[in-house]
């Protein structure tokens, strides 16, 4: 079947430092994968997306690349904010929509 | 656009009250779907809708749960009797076409409290 595994949280990093955040999947198809950011009080915003092999989806600075030899797709920033605390969900698209359990972030100034 | 509108932003009930949550999806998004997040359980798929047309409800939990779109512009999650373990955030979805370049657009959230 399908999922997705990503790293348990939380996350606390110091301002500027770099950022991963580990997802893997499972998938019996060709999925989509994307990274969800959820702000507190609000729902989950898309942050990147890439639909096939070797694909790096970007925005805001954060990077990942669809690595389907090692069923990967990492999350990277190199430089985060404080703004950036938050929670992270990687997520796949098969017949419908799998999400990881989240990883909560925290950036300390 | 106003996005995805949900209603109430929390709700506080106790145990065997019936509990509606409300939704209004994105003018011109032909599905929509209810999700339910839980520190134990994460974001789970409850039900989806294409064209007003409930699709895959497999994830609705119990007969207690159930899922209304009367129109394209309006969605209900009615919980009746409510439990205790139904405490979560529901989150109401919706997005315009489905396949690989679906993208899911997420309301603010319903904090369920069932005391």
């Amino acid at each position: 079947g399908n999922s997705v595994t990503q790293m348990e949280g939380p996350v606390t990093l110091s301002e500027e430092a770099f950022l991963t955040i580990n997802c893997t999947y499972t998938a019996t198809g060709y999925p989509s994968l994307f990274w969800y950011v959820q702000y507190p009080g609000e729902g989950l915003q898309l942050l990147l997306k890439a639909t096939k092999a070797d694909d790096k989806g970007s925005n805001k600075g954060f990077e990942a690349t669809y690595r389907k030899e090692t069923t990967s797709f990492h999350l990277e920033k190199g430089s985060v904010q404080v703004s950036d605390s938050a929670v992270y969900f990687c997520a796949l698209k098969d017949d419908q929509f799998y999400f990881g359990t989240g990883t909560s972030l925290t950036v300390i100034p | 656009d106003a996005g995805v509108i949900q209603s109430p932003r929390h709700e506080v009930t106790e145990m065997g009250q019936e509990v509606t949550l409300r939704c209004k999806p994105i003018s011109g998004h032909d599905y929509l779907f209810w999700y339910r997040q839980t520190m134990m359980r994460g974001l789970e798929l409850l039900i989806y809708f294409n064209n007003n047309v409930p699709i895959d409800d497999s994830g609705m939990p119990e007969d207690r749960f159930s899922a209304k779109m009367p129109n394209a512009s309006f969605s209900t999650l009615k919980i009746q009797p409510s439990e205790p373990r139904d405490s979560a955030v529901y989150f109401c979805a919706s997005s315009l076409v489905r396949g690989r370049g679906e993208k899911l657009f997420f309301g603010s959230g319903t904090q369920l409290s069932v005391l």
